[in-house]
């Protein structure tokens, strides 16, 4: 089984640009899709990245998605900051034994 | 428009059976794997098992597997997570998605609550 290790927080300031790590533990992070979900306070989470680097149609062109096999991790890259970009983030992936695998969440604050 | 409505919140007493119900609309249900997702109190997401609606076999994440179980009822689009013996640690939010890897749409969330 792998992991896929987040950050526990990051905070930024509005206008700003912040950027979110998914390190995966063994295996490569090429071989398998990375998705990124958001979860406002209070609600269910909803995608924002799917299959590394593609958006939602509806999601802001100011998250974009990326993986680094150098590093074995994939980032979330949030530019324009707003506070309502306020709330967790969990990457996702998989592989042939592990269909679904979380990493552990970011909050995100901005302030 | 595609949608995923989950049942109402519910309390149950510990020992209790239950099940809640992740209903699909707008798209064709038997297309697409549906799995169940964990969030307790203040933590992170883990994902339970899934099931391929159209012939209704099961993967389980061996943290739940043979304590849940997941099933599905295509005629009327609906997808099942049901306990036969509710113990107070399964008290958590419990969401559907859609998706056999990765979830694309989401329902909204069904709270259950398991005291005494």
């Amino acid at each position: 089984n792998f992991m896929l290790t987040q950050p526990h927080s990051v905070s930024e300031s509005p206008g700003k640009t912040v950027t979110i790590s998914c390190t995966r533990s063994s295996g490569s992070i090429a071989s398998n899709y990375v998705q990124w979900y958001q979860q406002r306070p209070g609600s269910a989470p909803t995608t924002v990245i799917y299959e590394d680097n593609q958006r939602p149609s509806g999601v802001p062109d100011r998250f974009s998605g990326s993986i680094d096999s150098s590093s074995n991790s994939a980032s979330l890259t949030i530019s324009g900051l707003k506070t309502e970009d306020e709330a967790d983030y969990y990457c996702q992936s998989y592989d042939s034994s592990n269909p679904w695998v979380f990493g552990g969440g970011t909050k995100l604050t901005v302030l | 428009e595609v949608q995923l409505v989950q049942s109402g919140a519910e309390v149950k007493k510990p020992g209790e059976s239950l099940r809640i119900s992740c209903k699909g609309s707008g798209y064709s249900f038997t297309s697409y794997w549906i799995s169940w997702v964990r969030q307790m109190p203040g933590k992170g997401l883990e994902w339970m098992g899934r099931i391929d609606p159209s012939d209704s076999y099961t993967n389980y994440s061996p943290s739940f597997q043979g304590h849940v179980t997941i099933s599905a009822d295509k005629s009327i689009s609906t997808a099942y997570l049901q306990w036969s013996s509710l113990k107070a640690s399964d008290t958590a939010m419990y969401y559907c998605a859609r998706g056999a890897g990765t979830g694309d749409y989401w329902g909204q969330g069904t709270l259950v609550t398991v005291s005494s």
